[in-house]
């Protein structure tokens, strides 16, 4: 079974500061890990994803992430958080090969940088 | 051509009506996907097509009806709806039901039922 959990339902940082948005998953197999974001009344944007090779991986807007298999986390970072990163953040997983090809997704954090 | 194009953006429709969401992609992708998502909780599946065929159907109600006239095409086709049924209705492809590919979504459209 897949499963994802993102603890915080909102995060909030101030504008220049770094910012880091938390996802846990669990898996039976290995897992393929994803962010989305998704700003209002939107459909969710693809940030950047884990498949394999370097555990540090670099995405759209200057987001990057780190997957760390010991403590099962893939959590979203940016050294530097811009207002108009304010949005809703989606990490998702899926299980391979034993998993569903279709990605389980976490509850959603509300990131809201201030000026 | 990277966008998966939803019409309309936004639907008002009573309980008694019939109207139907589109979602249109020109990416080759094979696999499509019908989404609910109420505000600030994350997208619920409803249906997928692989390959043009119904390959899941998350025990939707009968309200809802899908259909994949062709490979770029998916149609969401809405009777009798409840108002609890208002939400953002969002449509993804992806090129196949290979595990490490990502999803594509539309804008969604905001379905009021009223």
């Amino acid at each position: 079974a897949q499963s994802v959990a993102q603890p915080e339902d909102q995060v909030n940082v101030a504008e220049g500061n770094p910012l880091t948005v938390k996802c846990t998953y669990s898996v039976s197999g290995n897992p393929y890990l994803f962010w989305y974001v998704q700003y209002p009344n939107r459909g969710l944007q693809f940030l950047l994803k884990y498949i394999t090779g370097d555990n540090l991986v670099k995405g759209s807007y200057g987001f990057e992430a780190e997957f760390n298999k010991s403590q099962t986390s893939f959590h979203l970072k940016k050294p530097s958080a811009l207002v108009s990163d304010s949005a809703l953040y989606f990490c998702a997983v899926r299980d391979y090969p034993g998993g569903s090809y279709i990605p389980t997704f976490g509850r959603g954090t509300s990131l809201i940088v201030h000026p | 051509d990277t966008e998966v194009t939803q019409t309309p953006k936004h639907l008002v429709m009573g309980m008694t009506n019939k109207k139907s969401l589109k979602c249109e992609q020109h990416m080759g992708h094979r696999a499509m996907y019908w989404y609910k998502q109420k505000a600030k909780k994350p997208p619920e599946l409803m249906f997928v097509y692989s390959y043009e065929k119904l390959s899941i159907n998350e025990s939707v109600p009968s309200r809802f009806s899908p259909e994949c006239p062709n490979s770029s095409l998916l149609n969401l086709h809405l009777h009798a709806l409840q108002p609890e049924d208002s939400a953002l209705y969002l449509c993804a492809s992806s090129p196949g039901e290979a595990a490490g590919t990502e999803a594509f979504f539309g804008q969604g459209t905001r379905l009021t039922v009223v």
